[in-house]
């Protein structure tokens, strides 16, 4: 069946570096969709990428769709520790489902 | 703002007893979800529903089953709980296909 890779599965930076996950599907994606989880917390939607090669920016996050639309990544530029938490990607698994990759754990040391 | 509201955020049950686990949206959605999240396996889907009274499996839906008679509220069943589903269950709704699911705030259930 489908499935959606996520590395790392865990990342400990310095507060102020930046970090990257990575999002990759076994198969093509007609969207792929972002969620933060913070510690204790439950999944919290970022965004949604669609177009091949698709670019977006929240003020110091970037996401990218590639251009087979088979992967992403989610990059944080100047972490700060209230980027704490694990970062999930989500692409349809089928009409009306969402597989959920297996999510990367950040943590920032001050 | 949507709201997701799973009915009890810690639960303790023994080997073999039936558990409900309730959740309730506020926005109309058509569809809802379960999934629950174990550490290392991310979140794996339950049951899902796009409709009142509709329902399918999604990949582990072994020892589960669900209920949705009306549109607001989708239950999860463990029919003969076991120590293998001690696990964080999440709710989630959307309005439609391709929509951002809005999460419930999780029920952590152990199972003795």
């Amino acid at each position: 069946g489908q499935q959606v890779m996520q590395i790392p599965q865990y990342q400990h930076v310095q507060e102020g570096e930046d970090f990257t996950t990575y999002c990759n599907s076994s198969t093509t994606l007609s969207n792929i969709q972002w969620y933060k989880q913070r510690p204790g917390g439950h999944p919290v939607f970022l965004i949604q990428l669609v177009k091949s090669g698709e670019v977006k920016k929240q003020k110091r996050l970037t996401f990218q769709f590639g251009e087979a639309k088979k992967n992403s990544s989610l990059h944080i530029t100047a972490t700060q520790t209230t980027d704490v938490g694990t970062y999930f990607c989500a692409g349809p698994g089928g009409t009306y489902k969402y597989i959920f990759g297996t999510g990367t754990r950040l943590k920032v040391l001050a | 703002d949507v709201k997701v509201t799973q009915s009890s955020r810690y639960l303790v049950k023994r080997t073999g007893e039936k558990v409900f686990l309730e959740c309730v949206q506020d926005m109309d959605h058509e569809n809802m979800f379960w999934y629950r999240q174990d550490p290392g396996l991310g979140l794996r889907l339950i049951y899902f529903s796009y409709d009142v009274k509709m329902k399918e499996k999604g990949d582990i839906p072994e020892g589960y089953s669900v209920s949705r008679e009306k549109k607001e509220r989708f239950s999860l069943i463990l029919e003969s709980a076991s120590t293998n589903q001690t696990s964080m269950y999440l709710c989630a709704s959307s309005v439609n296909y391709n929509s951002p699911l809005h999460f419930g705030n999780g029920t952590r259930l152990t199972v003795t």
